[in-house]
């Protein structure tokens, strides 16, 4: 059974880098059926998709986020990370981590839980 | 704003249809299979439908989806009160070169 888990601070200053990690077990990212992406969803408010990998190492990313956002991955723990700069009020959001399908259909078919990341100071 | 336009908000008696609309543009729906995801309260979004009306393993046949040309639509039947959730759809956006998805209609079950 896949599982994902998003661990990070839950308060980050504006300015500063927000940093996630997801950790996934019952499955491997050496797959060619999947990419592993990061979704987002500021309160009461709808989804957003921040950028997603695939195993040979290529991402792509949101076009609005991309300039600020870097995946990180160590297949050794089977962990993937991401990173997001110069954060303001507006990044403050629940941040999901999912696996998704390669294709044109690219659903997101196993998410984390989601962890809330509020930025203030 | 989000790219897909849906209702904020729907409605239904238990045991009535509901239908769920979603709006988008020849670069996203118009072009491109859409995906549905459901959100119980306080929980993450779960894949509904994929490929505009497939069903992954678990999910009930009174789920249904459908598209005409730049549209697309959810259609519950036989609702139930555990179908009050907020639903989602998604598809990849040409133009953007990104996933997009709908702000998410919130349907309440009286």
């Amino acid at each position: 059974q896949l599982h994902l888990q998003e661990s990070g601070p839950g308060l980050v200053k504006p300015s500063e880098t927000l940093s996630l990690t997801c950790t996934v077990s019952g499955g491997s990212f050496n797959s060619r059926t999947y990419y592993w992406g990061w979704i987002r969803q500021p309160p009461g408010k709808g989804l957003e998709w921040i950028a997603s990998f695939y195993y040979s190492g290529s991402t792509y990313y949101n076009p609005s986020l991309k300039s600020r956002v870097t995946i990180f991955v160590d297949t050794s723990k089977n962990q993937f990370s991401l990173n997001l700069n110069s954060v303001t009020a507006t990044d403050t959001a629940v941040y999901y981590c999912a696996r998704q399908r390669v294709g044109s259909d690219g659903f997101f078919d196993n998410w984390g839980q989601g962890t809330l990341v509020t930025v203030s100071s | 704003h989000s790219v897909l336009t849906q209702p904020p908000s729907a409605s239904g008696t238990p045991g009535q249809r509901a239908t769920l609309s979603c709006s988008g543009s020849s670069s996203n729906i118009g072009n491109n299979p859409v995906n549905w995801y459901q959100q119980l309260p306080g929980t993450a979004p779960k894949l509904l439908l994929y490929n505009y009306n497939q069903r992954p393993s678990g999910v009930p046949d009174r789920f249904s989806g459908s598209k005409s040309g730049t549209s697309a639509s959810l259609a519950i039947s036989g609702l139930q009160s555990e179908d009050e959730a907020g639903y989602y759809c998604a598809a990849w956006d040409d133009s953007l070169n990104a996933w997009v998805f709908g702000g998410g209609t919130k349907l309440t079950v009286l």
